[in-house]
């Protein structure tokens, strides 16, 4: 199974600074007859489901907004977030879709400072 | 308006059987690959099982091959998950995902003597 590494777990932020996550796996995401890396970040807001942010890297998901950013290469990974607004509280998770089984990181938990 | 809605969660004795049904609209269910994804609350999402539009290819974690069974009806617009030899560790939200990039709110599974 690829197992995927998140760093920090924690991340105390105040609102209008940049802030980062980031994800490591244990093999390379980087399909080899595409050539898409099949990475995708996760939000997970306090009391919902997940919801998609970015995803195969670095696209954006409908109506996300464009403060968000994905990127990295290899088996490395970030997500970028330019200016952390209020609502952006919450539980990120980095995610695999290359290959059966799909896992996820374990989990950043963005709070305001 | 895309829309999952899970139904079938349930308080089971271990040894036991549930199936979970997930009702979908607003999109063309029969071109999606549909997931079962959980998640113990606090901890990161578990990908459980999934399965091609036609039915033809069905994926299972480890830790429900062989009792657990992902089937669908495209006429009903319909996701179901046999759940068989039901174990305390299998407690947990379960939620339904169109392609990964859409979840319902999920259900809660609970499997207690």
């Amino acid at each position: 199974d690829i197992v995927m590494t998140q760093t920090p777990l924690s991340l105390p932020v105040t609102p209008g600074e940049p802030a980062s996550i980031s994800c490591t796996s244990s093999q390379s995401l980087v399909d080899s007859d595409d050539g898409n890396t099949y990475l995708d970040w996760y939000l997970q807001k306090p009391g919902q489901s997940p919801q998609l942010l970015i995803y195969t890297l670095s696209y954006r998901a409908s109506g996300v907004p464009d403060r968000f950013s994905g990127s990295g290469s290899g088996s490395e990974y970030t997500l970028k977030i330019s200016r952390v607004e209020a609502e952006d509280v919450g539980v990120y998770y980095c995610m695999q879709r290359l290959d059966f089984p799909i896992t996820f990181g374990q989990g950043t938990r963005l709070e305001i400072k | 308006e895309l829309q999952l809605v899970e139904s079938g969660g349930d308080l089971v004795k271990p040894g036991g059987s549930l199936r979970l049904s997930c009702s979908a609209s607003g999109f063309i269910f029969s071109d999606n690959i549909m997931n079962w994804v959980r998640q113990v609350p606090g901890r990161r999402p578990e990908w459980v099982s999934a399965i091609n539009g036609r039915s033809t290819h069905m994926y299972y974690a480890d830790s429900v091959k062989g009792r657990f069974t992902i089937s669908r009806d495209n006429a009903k617009n319909s996701l179901y998950l046999q759940m068989n030899s039901l174990r305390a560790e299998d407690s947990a939200v379960y939620y339904c995902a169109k392609d990964l990039t859409f979840w319902g709110q999920g259900t809660l599974v609970t499997v207690s003597s």
